[in-house]
């Protein structure tokens, strides 16, 4: 069954620690993205990566880094420089980088601070 | 700047027909998506409209004017696991960039 695999589904940050959230497709997608929801808002994109060993800025990138260096996977390490990361993270592919392409969407990552 | 308008809320009876509404406000229009969340899980996707008309897929149909700026998603037939979250987006362009701008969303619950 071809799909995207969040994990954690929840995830617990202490003060001043970095966590990560994984993020698998086995969907053979080019392009990556990394969304941050929170109650009220719309998705927000942190990070997209249109091909491997390759990533972008998003709206909201600061205290956030991404790394690409298997097509298959697109990590997101909240770092203690996000001061507000409670938030329901999503993960989605698209076949290629073209914005008329859908977005598939994890199961996402809900984080909460301690 | 860019804009996407949704109502907040709306509530229907089951077997119902609702239509949820959408407008936008963007640069180079390159098509309108219709996702639907379930509380707490990850959005799925329903349509994508880029030329004007209406597409059809079963209960659920979405419309698109490109001059007005206008869509709407239509649920026919309403059945209670319909209670969801339904998110428009817009792939425009941000600069020099091309993205997908998304709505708040609209919450609709579907009551017996």
């Amino acid at each position: 069954d071809g799909g995207i695999t969040q994990s954690p589904k929840y995830l617990f940050r202490k003060e001043g620690q970095n966590v990560t959230l994984s993020c698998e497709q086995n969907l053979n997608h080019d392009a990556m993205y990394w969304y941050r929801q929170d109650p009220g808002q719309g998705l927000r994109l942190i990070y997209y990566s249109q091909i491997v060993n390759d990533f972008q800025k998003g709206d909201i990138a600061e205290g956030y880094s991404v790394s690409r260096e298997k097509k298959e996977s697109f990590p997101l390490t909240v770092t203690s420089a996000q001061k507000n990361p409670t938030a329901f993270y999503l993960c989605a592919s698209s076949i290629s980088p073209g914005q008329e392409n859908i977005q598939y969407f994890g199961a996402g990552t809900r984080l909460s601070v301690l | 700047g860019q804009n996407i308008d949704q109502p907040t809320e709306m509530t229907a009876t089951e077997g119902a027909i609702v239509q949820i509404n959408c407008t936008y406000q963007t640069s180079g229009f390159n098509g309108l998506f219709w996702y639907q969340q379930h509380a707490g899980e990850a959005p799925t996707f329903l349509s994508y409209n880029v030329l004007d008309g209406l597409e059809e897929k079963g209960r659920f149909s979405s419309f698109l004017s490109r001059s007005k700026g206008y869509s709407y998603l239509l649920l026919k037939e309403l059945q209670m696991k319909d209670s969801a979250s339904y998110l428009c987006a817009v792939s425009a362009y941000a600069g020099n960039n091309r993205k997908l701008i998304w709505g708040l969303g609209t919450s609709l619950a579907v009551n017996p």
